[in-house]
């Protein structure tokens, strides 16, 4: 059983480019949430998602963040017209019920 | 606010050591979660509690949930230094709240 899979690992991009972050859950996980997190820092909460339905999107930047769930494909995290204070790792974790989360990788995003 | 206070924030001991990582919090919890992640990674799941007064075992590690399901502890023997990494517990209410973490340093 795979885990939870986040692509890219390292994205770099130019201040005003978009990013987009994907996340894969486990096979059988219909939640997802995303976090980010600042170097020697915990995990902020940016959005939990279930299948097409944004639940809990209290973390979230009011502008410039998106994030969807679709019932088929990943996850997206997607940011637009990026700033250097993007930069970060976001984490992806999925749960089956919200129980448990397990975590991916992570995507370290650079802005130059 | 944090939700949920983990303390210390550091510790750095010697190889061989015992520790324990405090998580607490004046909210009750349906679950709680205790992870460690390393650098340039995602956290790693070590446990899950569910039961108030509940203690679980892993290896070297012990976990207590509390009686009221509002806080928790994370107590190592014998810490090696394969045991370095930031120590994260998280708490299920109708969505995760994490505690700021523990850094954890054992010195060979």
């Amino acid at each position: 059983n795979a885990g939870v899979m986040q692509n890219p690992r390292h994205l770099v991009r130019r201040r005003g480019q978009e990013a987009r972050l994907r996340c894969s859950p486990m096979k059988g996980h219909s939640h997802v949430y995303w976090y980010r997190q600042l170097p020697e820092e915990g995990l902020k909460f940016m959005v939990y998602l279930q299948k097409e339905n944004i639940i809990d999107e209290s973390g979230m930047p009011k502008e410039r963040f998106s994030a969807e769930f679709p019932k088929e494909g990943p996850s997206i995290l997607r940011i637009q017209q990026v700033v250097r204070g993007d930069s970060a790792a976001y984490f992806c974790a999925s749960s089956p019920r919200g129980y448990t989360q397990y975590f991916g990788p992570g995507t370290r995003l650079t802005v130059l | 606010t944090q939700l949920l206070e983990q303390s210390p924030q550091f510790l750095s001991i010697q190889e061989g050591e015992n520790l324990t990582v405090y998580c607490n919090s004046s909210s009750v919890f349906s679950s709680l979660q205790w992870y460690r992640q390393e650098p340039g990674e995602g956290p790693v799941l070590l446990v899950t509690v569910v039961t108030g007064g509940e203690v679980k075992k892993l290896k070297r590690l012990t976990f207590q949930f509390g009686d009221a399901r509002k806080d928790s502890s994370l107590h190592i023997t014998a810490a090696q230094p394969g045991d370095t990494g930031l120590y994260l517990c998280a708490g299920a209410m109708n969505k995760f709240y994490f505690g700021s973490g523990t850094k954890l340093n054992v010195k060979p």
